[in-house]
């Protein structure tokens, strides 16, 4: 069965940086893209980017562009999500999710169980 | 970025009740909108793909129609399970975007 297994929590002063994992077994790693999604307290959804397993390729949203970068390694069929500069409002769960993007349409059918990350001084 | 917006952001609703909630997105993008229900304490679950596809294991209760701007979610027979936060959410251009959510709450 598909599985999306995330690292722990984590607590993180502002200005650190914050690295997540997400270790995806029961499926064929490299056919297909993973996102992140973060959802903060008390706000909704909002999508970050995505990285393509096969050959590493990313697209982040604009609003985290310079401060956040996707990376894989697929001998372990991990991901990764490393924020840098972390301010307050960062403090969130992060989630990964998995997208068929070879062929539309697209969208996230299987997720981790996601990752609180939490920004206090 | 394609912004998508939900209504309503709340709902009450019963047991038994059909629940209806609207997604209208920017601009168009055609079929690529997918609905997601979430738990408190848990990862989002796909419902709709496509706007119209119900993914495999859910309920059938479940519905989605549209295309273009305009996109609905419809819950037949609502169940208990069934009270949750709900997400629209389109695939059409990068950055992919969600809906602000609408809570079904039990009245």
């Amino acid at each position: 069965q598909v599985r999306l297994v995330h690292s722990g929590a984590e607590v993180k002063e502002p200005g650190a940086s914050v690295k997540v994992s997400c270790k995806a077994s029961g499926y064929t790693f490299t056919n297909y893209y993973m996102h992140w999604v973060r959802q903060a307290p008390g706000q909704g959804l909002e999508w970050m980017g995505m990285i393509n397993p096969n050959g590493g390729g990313t697209s982040y949203a604009q609003k985290f562009q310079g401060r956040l970068t996707m990376t894989r390694d697929t001998s372990t069929s991990t991901v990764y999500m490393e924020l840098s500069s972390l301010i307050s409002e960062d403090t969130a769960v992060y989630y990964c999710a998995r997208d068929r993007h070879y062929a539309a349409p697209f969208y996230l059918d299987y997720w981790g169980q996601g990752t609180l990350v939490t920004i206090s001084s | 970025d394609i912004q998508m917006t939900q209504s309503p952001s709340s709902l009450s609703a019963s047991v038994g009740d059909r629940v209806t909630i609207t997604c209208r997105a920017s601009q168009s993008i055609a079929n690529y909108l997918n609905w997601y229900q979430r738990k408190p304490g848990k990862a989002p679950n796909l419902l709709i793909l496509a706007a119209s596809s119900l993914q495999s294991g859910v309920p059938s209760r479940f519905s989605g129609s549209g295309s273009g701007t305009d996109f609905t979610l419809t819950i037949n027979n609502l169940q208990p399970e069934d009270f949750a936060t709900y997400y629209c959410q389109q695939s059409y251009g990068v950055p992919w975007t969600f809906g602000q959510g609408t809570k079904v709450e039990i009245k």
